[in-house]
């Protein structure tokens, strides 16, 4: 199975909005509904932000939205704060049933 | 709350088998899907393969041959062998719970473990 592909890095200022995107085929992204989105910092362990395409799980920040069309999901960061800096990754289900990662894409807050 | 930890060996000696146990704390292990995940050093994160309590596992293709996972629900423990290392298996392993059917989302993970393939 082939890596997700995800942008290697996405800035942005402060108070704006980013999107970070994921694609994938028909096989995985396009396929189904089962898209997750993690946050990662230096050092740590990832953190659910998304699934299900647009879900966000309790006491993840409403900032933090999701969306698919085809073959690609997005993640958008809006009024991006400087604790927003991380690697994010996307996951998909495939239809092997199995799980594939993106790339990871870095998030600078300028 | 749930807890989980990974714990085993941090070096392997290549051609051996890498072996880590990850304890469940705060919930059944009989009620969810079970994920291990790895990160080698500055890289991106590889999906492993999951275990269910009933004994069904299914493993990244890329890794089928040389992986086998296994489940203890008296312990609340699960567990990664990984046959054959080599030095591209050094990498951060994470273990994790499976929100949904198989299918992701990954919600609570451990903290990982750093395990070096190294003679």
């Amino acid at each position: 199975q082939s890596a997700l592909t995800q942008p290697a890095s996405v800035s942005g200022s402060p108070g704006q909005a980013i999107t970070i995107s994921c694609t994938g085929t028909s096989s995985d992204v396009g396929g189904y509904n089962f898209v997750s989105w993690y946050q990662q910092h230096p050092g740590k362990a990832p953190k659910l932000m998304i699934y299900d395409v647009s879900n966000r799980p309790s006491g993840v920040s409403n900032r933090f939205s999701g969306s698919k069309s085809d073959n690609t999901a997005s993640l958008t960061i809006s009024g991006l704060q400087a604790e927003d800096e991380a690697d994010y990754y996307c996951s998909s289900y495939t239809n092997s049933n199995t799980l594939v990662f993106g790339g990871g894409t870095k998030v600078t807050v300028l | 709350q749930v807890q989980l930890q990974e714990s085993g060996p941090g070096l392997v000696k290549p051609s051996e088998t890498l072996s880590l146990t990850c304890t469940v704390s705060g919930d059944s292990i009989r009620s969810y899907y079970w994920s291990w995940i790895r990160q080698p050093p500055g890289k991106g994160l590889e999906w492993i393969g999951y275990i269910y309590h009933s004994g069904t596992t299914n493993y990244n293709p890329s890794l089928k041959s040389r992986v086998t996972m296994s489940l203890d629900t008296s312990r609340s423990q699960f567990s990664l062998k990984v046959r054959s290392v080599n030095a591209a298996d050094t990498a951060v392993y994470y273990c994790a719970r499976d929100l949904g059917i198989a299918n992701g989302p990954l919600d609570y993970w451990g903290q990982g473990t750093l395990v070096t393939v190294s003679s």
